[in-house]
């Protein structure tokens, strides 16, 4: 069967330092991975998508970056964190063919 | 663009029926689907509409009509349980891109 890991579950940093968050998947192959941010009582902000290893489409521009280094690993990182990147982010992975998108637990981000 | 509209918030009784509704205007258009949200927790997913007519799984139904771009989530006899975040979702075209609605917030009441 197939599982999402995300890491850490919460994730308090300082302004201007820097941020790596990974997520990996097991039990499938070329999944499309996606990294979501929602504020609190908000939407889910589509952050970045891939669709492959190395294609990372953005969304917003913003102090964020993705990387897809293996076929089952997404990573989001910053070099300098702002206040406003405080919130809660979502790893998720979608396969070809199926409807239904599944979600890692998130990692509640705290930026002081 | 792409866009999805909800309703924000949803008030009803425990038993009850209630409606979420959804709007959407996409390029290109691969279906609709529908998650749930516990506060603090990871969105789920509850239901998915590819073609116009009504869905049902158990006490969740999803409707779905492609001519007026709309489609609605009816949870029936509804449970304090099912006080939660809705969300509406649509791939954008057959890019991979998945976006989702603001999301709906119900509140069950005694």
């Amino acid at each position: 069967s197939q599982t999402i890991h995300q890491w850490p579950a919460t994730l308090v940093q300082p302004v201007g330092s820097p941020l790596s968050l990974e997520c990996t998947v097991e039990g499938t192959s070329n999944p499309n991975l996606y990294w979501y941010r929602q504020a609190a009582g908000r939407g889910l902000q589509l952050l970045f998508y891939s669709v492959g290893i190395g294609q990372i489409s953005s969304e917003v521009p913003q102090n964020l970056s993705a990387s897809r280094p293996q076929d089952r690993q997404f990573i989001l990182s910053s070099k300098k964190l702002l206040l406003s990147d405080s919130g809660f982010y979502l790893c998720a992975w979608r396969g070809g063919g199926i409807t239904e998108a599944f979600f890692g637990q998130g990692t509640r981000l705290t930026v002081v | 663009g792409q866009s999805l509209e909800q309703p924000s918030e949803v008030t009803a009784v425990e038993g009850a029926i209630v409606q979420i509704n959804c709007t959407y205007q996409t390029s290109g258009f691969y279906g609709l689907s529908w998650y749930q949200q516990h506060d603090g927790g990871a969105p789920t997913f509850l239901s998915y509409n590819a073609l116009d007519g009504l869905e049902e799984t158990g006490r969740f139904s999803s409707f779905l009509s492609r001519s007026d771009s709309y489609g609605y989530l009816l949870l029936q006899e509804l449970q304090m349980k099912d006080s939660a975040s809705y969300f509406c979702a649509v791939p954008s075209g057959n890019t991979g891109k998945l976006i989702f609605g603001q999301g709906t917030t119900l509140q069950v009441k005694p």
